[in-house]
């Protein structure tokens, strides 16, 4: 079956600091898509990345970057330098080859103080 | 261009009451997809159309809820005597196609309030 486990429900830094959100995935797809959405407080998902399971290269993307590690089943996000405008909830979704559901973890609420 | 749109922003409506949500999807779009959030939690999937047919309807909770897409443009997510536990916030999404070109866009969504 397929699950997304985002364990950190809330993180909290202070602005400048870099920080990790962590997102673990279940398939038994060998096909798949791994993504990232934000969603600040005006409540709308905004799209940040989407991985297929043959790319396990990391990307970098500003101040952030994807770590895709098969052998873990992980896709960490690393937002560097942080800013307030960063405070929001991510999303860590998966979707599988012969279906284009997204599958959502429960998110984890990212708060940057200035 | 105009991104993936919902109405209304907000429904309040009364327990046994019939509802509409309208999504209308960015331009070109082939593929629509409805998820509802729930407080507190991510989007759960609802159901995603093709085209004008549902491709994939097993996130629908029960057969209270139907969705339409008669066009392949707009689409229209009914719910028929509302309880209490729909109340959330319905969230729509469009991409370009499926498999490679899967990229979810998502609207503002509807909060829907069910007293």
């Amino acid at each position: 079956a397929q699950k997304v486990t985002q364990a950190q429900t809330e993180i909290s830094v202070v602005e400048k600091e870099d920080v990790t959100l962590d997102c673990v995935y279940e398939t038994r797809d060998t096909t798949y898509y791994l993504f990232w959405y934000k969603q600040p407080p005006s409540g709308e998902l905004v799209f940040l990345i989407r991985r297929n399971s043959f790319d396990e290269q990391n990307e970098i993307s500003g101040r952030y970057s994807w770590n895709f590690q098969k052998s873990t089943s992980s896709f960490n996000f690393t937002i560097t330098a942080s800013q307030v405008v960063d405070s929001a909830v991510y999303f860590c979704a998966l979707s599988e080859y012969n279906t284009d559901k997204l599958i959502f973890g429960t998110g984890t609420r990212l708060q940057v103080f200035p | 261009g105009a991104g993936v749109s919902q109405t209304p922003s907000n429904k309040v409506t009364e327990k046994g009451k019939y509802v509409e949500l309208r999504c209308d999807p960015i331009s070109g779009h082939t593929a629509l997809y409805w998820y509802r959030q729930s407080l507190g939690q991510g989007p759960e999937f609802l159901i995603y159309f093709q085209g004008t047919g549902a491709a994939d309807d097993s996130g629908l909770p029960n057969d209270r809820f139907f969705a339409v897409r008669p066009e392949g443009s707009v689409s229209t997510l009914k719910i028929q005597r509302t309880e209490r536990g729909d109340s959330a916030v319905y969230l729509c999404a469009s991409s370009p196609g499926t498999g490679r070109n899967n990229e979810q866009f998502f609207g503002p969504g509807t909060r829907l309030t069910v007293l």
